[in-house]
């Protein structure tokens, strides 16, 4: 498997701006989690969805955010409008349903927010 | 509520040195135990993990052994390689609940 996919890689936009980041989880796996990790909050946990439903939102910072995941294979994390503070690596990780099963990471987009 | 707290960083060693990093948790009921380990510039890669109590996960020379009694799951390693800088993450599952709930990390520095 090609693991977890996340679009793009790095992102550099300007205040104001919309910003869109992709993730295609592991075929298969029921639970997709969005994170945000930062020097001084280290790792966050943002939203997570379980079969395409969002299950837990209350890591999402300000109404700012938005996430979806419209099919198994496919979930966006929008930012509108963007703000400088929102700069950050932005994780996508992906599990199977059940006691023990570890989380698969992408590998992040470096999010700039000028 | 459940909760991960492992020793702060950075973590200097030199080569073939012996390596902990401290990690306890707070949990109800019987979570799962995981280490994950994250390069420069990567996502993060579990690196051992264990699901009951006396369990003892090991991978590429890393062990850490599940202690109810003690609450526990420290990271070992008997002698550490240049390769091994990384951070590394302590994270508790819940049982049955698939929500992580991960350490602040320790940074490892390994010198030549």
């Amino acid at each position: 498997d090609a693991g977890v996919i996340q679009s793009p890689r790095h992102e550099v936009t300007e205040m104001g701006q919309e910003v869109t980041l992709r993730c295609k989880p592991i075929s298969g796996h029921d639970y997709l989690f969005w994170y945000r990790q930062t020097m001084m909050r280290g790792l966050e946990l943002l939203i997570y969805f379980n079969n395409n439903v969002p299950i837990d939102d209350s890591g999402m910072p300000e109404d700012r955010f938005s996430a979806k995941m419209p099919n198994a294979s496919f979930s966006t994390l929008k930012i509108q409008p963007s703000e400088p503070r929102d700069s950050a690596v932005y994780f996508c990780a992906s599990s199977l349903a059940g006691q023990g099963y570890e989380q698969y990471f992408g590998p992040g987009t470096r999010l700039t927010v000028t | 509520g459940d909760s991960v707290t492992q020793m702060e960083g950075p973590v200097t060693l030199s080569e073939e040195a012996f390596l902990t990093i401290n990690c306890t948790y707070t949990a109800t009921g019987y979570p799962s135990l995981f280490w994950y380990v994250q390069y420069p510039g990567e996502g993060l890669q579990l690196l051992l993990k264990a699901t009951k109590a006396d369990d003892k996960g090991s991978n590429k020379g890393f062990e850490a052994t599940y202690r109810k009694e003690t609450t526990s799951f420290h990271l070992e390693k008997g002698s550490v390689q240049v390769s091994d800088s990384a951070v590394y993450f302590c994270a508790l599952s819940p049982y049955n609940f698939n929500k992580f709930y991960f350490g602040s990390g320790t940074k490892l520095n390994v010198k030549p």
